[in-house]
């Protein structure tokens, strides 16, 4: 069985520009959450999907980053426009309904802002 | 918001040593869960605990859920270099509340 896919997994941008990254959850899985991890610390939430709708966006930083996942699958986050300090690692996470403890996460993907 | 405790922010020890960490909280969490994250990798779940004063085992590591419910530990015993990496707790609130609260990790060392 695949696991959470996320691509692409290295990105640099300039500052201002716009990113965009891609997860595909583990099949069957319909909750899908995305987390910012900065170096050094543990992943912090910053939405969580319940199949097509966002039931937990209240850490997403709404003035520039947004997300969909149009078809209850996979799912985009985007930052427009990006600043330094959003450089950090983006991860994806897909889980079972029911069952969040239960978290499988891709690899991520490395955002550097420059 | 809440905020997960975890002890001790790096260890170095040497093969086939035992290691101990752990998390504490001035919250009560439903869920304690232990993940490993290797360089470059997503955090891969290795135990994960569902009631106060479980005791669970996996392989070499074993992990409480403590009566308080404010904080748990994992043990790893005999460690092996491929121990190496960092390993989050995380727990997660009852009441209905799906997210998960992660500590800032213990970045583990193994030396041959």
């Amino acid at each position: 069985e695949a696991g959470v896919v996320q691509s692409p997994r290295y990105k640099i941008i300039e500052k201002k520009q716009p990113v965009a990254f891609w997860c595909n959850p583990i099949s069957g899985h319909n909750t899908l959450y995305w987390y910012l991890q900065n170096l050094g610390q543990g992943p912090e939430l910053l939405i969580r999907y319940e199949n097509e709708e966002a039931v937990d966006d209240s850490q997403l930083p709404k003035d520039r980053f947004s997300a969909e996942r149009l078809k209850g699958v996979d799912s985009t986050l985007k930052i427009q426009p990006a600043e330094l300090g959003d450089s950090a690692v983006y991860l994806c996470a897909s889980s079972l309904a029911g069952l969040a403890g239960e978290q499988y996460f891709g690899p991520g993907t490395r955002l550097t802002v420059t | 918001g809440q905020q997960l405790n975890q002890s001790p922010q790096s260890m170095f020890i040497q093969e086939g040593e035992d290691v101990s960490m752990n998390c504490t909280s001035s919250s009560i969490f439903n869920t304690w869960l232990w993940y490993k994250q290797d360089p470059g990798e997503g955090p891969v779940l290795l135990i994960a605990l569902y009631k106060a004063g479980e005791l669970t085992s996996n392989g070499r590591l074993t992990a409480q859920f403590g009566i308080t419910r404010k904080d748990s530990f994992l043990n790893i015993s005999a460690s092996i270099p491929s121990d190496v990496g960092i390993y989050f707790c995380a727990g997660q609130l009852g009441g209905g509340s799906e997210k998960l609260v992660f500590g800032k990790g213990t970045k583990l060392t193994v030396n041959p």
